[in-house]
């Protein structure tokens, strides 16, 4: 069975850092590209970030690049999105997501808050 | 970066209607990139239609995607309760960002 487990959300006030770790299991991760997606309370879902199967590609929205770091390390089937500099607008839920879309974790939340 | 816009809104429906939903890009997207997803309140977004018109595994035959280039469109032929939840499209084509449309919301009437 896929699965896919966030980790890492929590509450951080602005100009903090988190790191976001998702543990894959069920499939050959190696063989995989990743994503990020985020979805703010009560809004729509957000592309965040896309690594490749290897992790040669990296690719951000706007909003985020310069802030956050998308990596995997294949060997620990894990995924990761180092998040510095937050911002009040980061807040939402962070899912991990396989490839094409074809599975999700149940997310974490990550609450940016003065 | 393409835009994705979905429409209706809102759509408010009963059990048994076919429901037809909308995505519209802001320009071409290969239809092998362009994906549905059903969302339940509380729950991870789930993968319907994948490549325009092709069902994801363990989606019922009522749900079927069509379209290509800048218009795609998801069918729900005969509404069943458990439908009634918000549908995203997303294109995850050729250049990020693999935006997402904005959501259709589909009550129960």
């Amino acid at each position: 069975e896929v699965r896919l487990v966030e980790s890492g959300g929590g509450l951080v006030k602005p100009g903090g850092s988190l790191r976001l770790s998702c543990a894959a299991s069920g499939f050959t991760f190696s063989t995989y590209a990743m994503n990020w997606v985020r979805q703010a309370p009560g809004k729509g879902l957000e592309w965040v970030s896309f690594i490749s199967s290897n992790g040669n590609y990296k690719y951000y929205v706007d909003s985020v690049k310069g802030r956050f770091t998308i990596s995997r390390d294949n060997a620990k089937n894990s995924l990761y999105l180092q998040m510095n500099s937050l911002k009040v607008e980061d807040t939402g839920v962070y899912y991990c997501v396989m490839g094409g879309g074809s599975r999700w974790g149940q997310g974490t939340l990550v609450s940016v808050s003065s | 970066e393409i835009v994705l816009t979905q429409s209706p809104g809102t759509l408010s429906l009963s059990p048994g209607e076919r429901a037809t939903l909308s995505c519209r890009a802001s320009q071409d997207i290969s239809s092998d990139y362009l994906a549905w997803y059903q969302q339940k309140p509380g729950q991870a977004p789930r993968l319907l239609i994948y490549g325009a018109s092709n069902r994801a595994p363990g989606i019922p035959d009522r749900f079927s995607g069509s379209g290509s280039e800048t218009d795609f469109t998801l069918i729900i032929s005969k509404l069943e309760p458990e439908d009634f939840a918000v549908y995203y499209c997303q294109q995850y084509g050729s250049s990020p960002p693999y935006s997402f449309g904005q959501g259709t919301k589909l009550d129960i009437k």
